[in-house]
């Protein structure tokens, strides 16, 4: 089945600093790469998402990144706020129709 | 948007017992629902696939006839945790799609906290 691996589990940067998690999958068929931020007890909330045909996406402070052929993708967060602090997941979709998530990624933005 | 509604929030319930935890698609039909467990800080595992009509699909590791799943309808997911333990206290989450998977088309319940004492 894919294996979702996500790093680092923790991350402390300053404000204004930027911020990148990383995730690496390891089915090739995978098409589909969501990211979620999730406080804690509610549900994930997407933040940006990004397509196997394509290779960067951006949406003001956050962007995505996906490199199909090394099966890997990232989140780069810049100018981070406070409020930016909170569990952030990737995750993948295959072709089984399934997603599955990365272990999580603890930020934490300080004044 | 289309919405996704779980219910209870929270439940507590006592070691032995049953609770049955409901997923439905409120402004769609979804012939696929997933359900997802999370423990305190750690991610979200998917337990199961439910499919309308027919029987769940369930993750390797997950026990089917501990955590039933009923899936009767189009709109209605349920899942029923047998015999619960302490040890099944959890974040449970449902979720369900449009059509094919791009943007926004992947839509979450609220979760439901169980607490088994």
């Amino acid at each position: 089945g894919e294996n979702v691996e996500q790093h680092p589990s923790t991350l402390s940067v300053q404000e204004g600093d930027s911020a990148v998690i990383k995730c690496t999958y390891s089915d090739s068929a995978s098409n589909y790469f969501p990211w979620y931020k999730q406080e804690l007890g509610k549900r994930p909330q997407l933040i940006i998402d990004i397509r196997s045909n394509v290779g960067e996406k951006k949406d003001q402070r956050i962007a995505v990144t996906l490199n199909k052929t090394a099966k890997h993708f990232s989140l780069h967060i810049t100018e981070t706020q406070p409020e930016d602090s909170a569990v952030y997941f990737c995750a993948v979709y295959n072709q089984g129709g399934k997603l599955i998530f990365g272990q999580g990624t603890e930020l934490s933005v300080k004044p | 948007g289309a919405v996704v509604s779980q219910h209870p929030s929270w439940v507590i319930c006592k070691s032995g017992t049953s609770v049955k935890i409901e997923c439905r698609s409120l402004d769609f039909q979804a012939t696929t629902m997933f359900w997802y467990r999370q423990f305190p800080k750690q991610s979200l595992m998917l337990m199961a696939t439910s499919n309308e009509g027919s029987k769940a699909t369930y993750e390797q590791g997950v026990e089917k006839d501990k955590f039933l799943i009923n899936h009767a309808s189009l709109t209605l997911s349920t899942l029923t945790v047998t015999s619960a333990h302490p040890e099944d206290s959890s974040f449970y989450i449902c979720s369900a799609g449009i059509g094919a998977i791009s943007g926004n088309t992947i839509y979450f319940g609220e979760g439901s906290w169980l607490t088994v004492v």
